[in-house]
This record gives structure tokens, C-alpha cells and sequence, in this order.
């Protein structure tokens, strides 16, 4: 059973860079069947979709957010990353990883990590 | 982007009762439509997509049905680990696929 688990600073300071990865265990990154996805929860409120990457077939981002957005891959590692850049207050947020398939229905999720930006 | 729109924001319901939550999309998105539940400090987990197909381990009381751009999670008898928030979500128009504001089903 593929499992996700992610990782990094829970706070950022305004204008940085946050900086996740999302690390599968119990299955291939590689994955044909697989998009690696990063969503994202303002707390008390609703999901919000920041982007997807499939490996050998790019990326694809949020509208909203995608000036600001670089998901990557690193398939040595079987993990993938999440840069969100120039962070502001409204980017606070506990943000997912999850395996979506092709169609956008999501498979499978991280647990989730609070990152939250302040001075 | 397809604004979704989930109603009641809340319901509340008797053990045993039958709950009925709604989901319209501001356009078409056919059946490509997905429910979600999620419990407090819990990631959400697959319940229903192509608007009606019970993912995987999913109880027969959840059922999901309706396309275009009115949809129904329907429970049939609820039992109190149904207490959750649920979300629906649209796979027909990228970019971006897009969620509901979700509605919390509380028991009675």
C-alpha cells in the first residue's frame, strides 16, 4: 500500500520561499498510473489544488498561484517537492500531498503538515 | 474555474437516518464529479467519483448520484463514524480542478 509522508519547516517568514517534500513509501514514484499532486487547507476552510507533476510528462499548476509555483521530482529519492515563492499571511495552510490519478480523482493522501507564515 | 458550491453547510442528522448532501457546479462537469470525507485533524479519504462508483472499502450506504452540474451524496443510515466533513470535486475542467467548501455532517 503506497504511503505519503511530508516533510519540512513549519514556519516561513513573509516574502521567503516554502519548501515541502513529499516522500512515497511502499511504491514507485515512477509510477505510470500516478500524478503526485500538492493541495493545499486554510484552516476552517476548504482544498484548495496548487499543482501536479507526472513523471515524463511534466507539470501542471494552479492559474492562481502558478507565477509563484515549482513542483519537481526526484525519482533516486522517490520523493517530490513543493517551492511556493514570495510567501504572504494567505498562504498559511496545511498542505497535502497526494497520488492522483490521470482523470484528477485523488487515490490517496499525505497526512498533511501546518506551514504557517509569520515574522 | 468552475466555482463548486456544496449545501447545507451543515446538516444535521439522527443515527440511523438518512442524509442527503448536495453539490452544484457553476458549469457542466458531466459525471466527473468525486466525494470526499474528511474527520478532524485527518487527511480526506476517496468516498465516490465518476459521480456514483463507491471507491474501494467504501460502505454500500454511501451512494453518490446526478450529472451536469447537480449532484447528491446520499447516506443511507448514519452511523456515528459518518461524522466528517465532506467535499465534492470536479475533474472535468483543468486548470485547476476544484472542491466544494465542503459540508459537516454532525449526528443528532
Amino acid at each position: 500500500q503506497v504511503q505519503l509522508q511530508e516533510s519540512g519547516p513549519g514556519l516561513v517568514k513573509p516574502s521567503q520561499t516554502l519548501s515541502l517534500t513529499c516522500t512515497v513509501s511502499g511504491g514507485s514514484i515512477s509510477s505510470a498510473f500516478y500524478y503526485w499532486s500538492w493541495i493545499r487547507q486554510p484552516a476552517g476552510r476548504g482544498l484548495e489544488w496548487i499543482g501536479r507533476i507526472y513523471i515524463g510528462g511534466g507539470t501542471n499548476y494552479n492559474p492562481s498561484l502558478k507565477s509563484r509555483v515549482t513542483i519537481s521530482v526526484d525519482t533516486s529519492k522517490n520523493h517530490f517537492s513543493l517551492r511556493l515563492s514570495s510567501v504572504s499571511a494567505a498562504d498559511t495552510a496545511v498542505y497535502f500531498c497526494a497520488g492522483t490519478l490521470a482523470q484528477g480523482i485523488i487515490d490517496f493522501w499525505g497526512q498533511g503538515t501546518q506551514v504557517t507564515v509569520s515574522s | 474555474e468552475i466555482v463548486m458550491t456544496q449545501s447545507p453547510a451543515t446538516l444535521s442528522v439522527s443515527p440511523g437516518e438518512r442524509a442527503t448532501l448536495s453539490c452544484r457546479a457553476s458549469q457542466s462537469v458531466s459525471i466527473n464529479l468525486a466525494w470526499y470525507q474528511q474527520k478532524p485533524g485527518q487527511a480526506p479519504r476517496l468516498l465516490i467519483y465518476h459521480t456514483s462508483t463507491r471507491a474501494t472499502g467504501i460502505p454500500a450506504r454511501f451512494s453518490g448520484s446526478g450529472s451536469g452540474t447537480e449532484f447528491t451524496l446520499t447516506i443511507s443510515s448514519l452511523q456515528s463514524e459518518d461524522s466528517a466533513v465532506y467535499y465534492c470535486q470536479q475533474y472535468n475542467n483543468w486548470p485547476p480542478w476544484t472542491f466544494g467548501q465542503g459540508t459537516k455532517v454532525e449526528i443528532k
